[in-house]
């Protein structure tokens, strides 16, 4: 039940194309779902996150689609880049007295020009 | 720079020798977590604490794995007598606040520890 699912494991966008990242979760306790993305040798950082009381969010290029009854998140990047290629995490927050993320197994995104 | 310092970056143990993690979280966070990174995989829960105090521990295996955060001072990662299994990045992250689903984590760049 403290599971997130991430699919698909790797990706490969052509510049200008569309990138989606799906998760899945079973707990319905979760109140908060981020996305991280990552660099090789660096450490995660927020991209962006939506809570379960909205359908969508929309930060620049990247918008969280989340169906509260599915159970279910993705991660939409518009017009993917070249500098978008990393790893991306989604998470869910796991617990009500702590700020404890629960994470996807990551994607790898590889943007090619 | 004012963002989660993490020391070493990198660290090389022998089989059976212990590994210091050290985290220095942002100024003005008082909530430390510790995660490990696998190769190709997520990232992993494993201790979180606030100053002084170990608030949840469900992630950390049972033997050999430690984690402080002293008064003063950073937050120590130990791992005693290291096997070749531990070999694997760890990260720290930590935030202002806690509660539910209030705040994002900050995360430092990680230390990459190898086990020969």
């Amino acid at each position: 039940q403290q599971q997130v699912k991430q699919s698909p494991q790797s990706l490969i966008v052509q510049k200008g194309g569309i990138s989606i990242i799906n998760c899945a979760y079973e707990n319905t306790a979760f109140d908060y779902f981020p996305w991280y993305q990552q660099f090789p040798g660096k450490g995660p950082a927020l991209l962006i996150a939506i809570r379960p009381d909205v359908s969508e969010k929309k930060e620049g290029r990247f918008t969280i689609s989340f169906n509260k009854s599915a159970k279910q998140f993705s991660l939409h990047i518009m017009d993917s880049q070249p500098g978008d290629s990393a790893t991306y995490f989604c998470a869910a927050h796991g617990s009500s007295n702590t700020g404890k993320l629960i994470f996807g197994q990551g994607t790898t995104l590889q943007v090619k020009p | 720079n004012a963002g989660v310092m993490q020391n070493p970056r990198h660290l090389v143990r022998r089989r059976g020798q212990e590994a210091r993690l050290r985290c220095s979280p942002m100024k003005g966070h008082s909530h430390v977590y510790w995660y490990r990174q696998l190769p190709e995989e997520g990232l992993k829960f494993m201790v979180y604490l606030q100053k002084e105090n170990i608030i949840d521990e469900s992630g950390m295996p049972k033997e050999r794995f430690s984690a402080e955060f002293p008064k003063e001072g950073p937050s120590i990662l130990r791992i005693q007598q290291v096997v070749r299994g531990d070999s694997a990045a760890y990260f720290c992250a930590s935030s202002p606040i806690s509660g539910r689903g209030t705040g994002e984590l900050f995360f430092g760049e990680g230390s990459r520890l190898t086990v020969l």
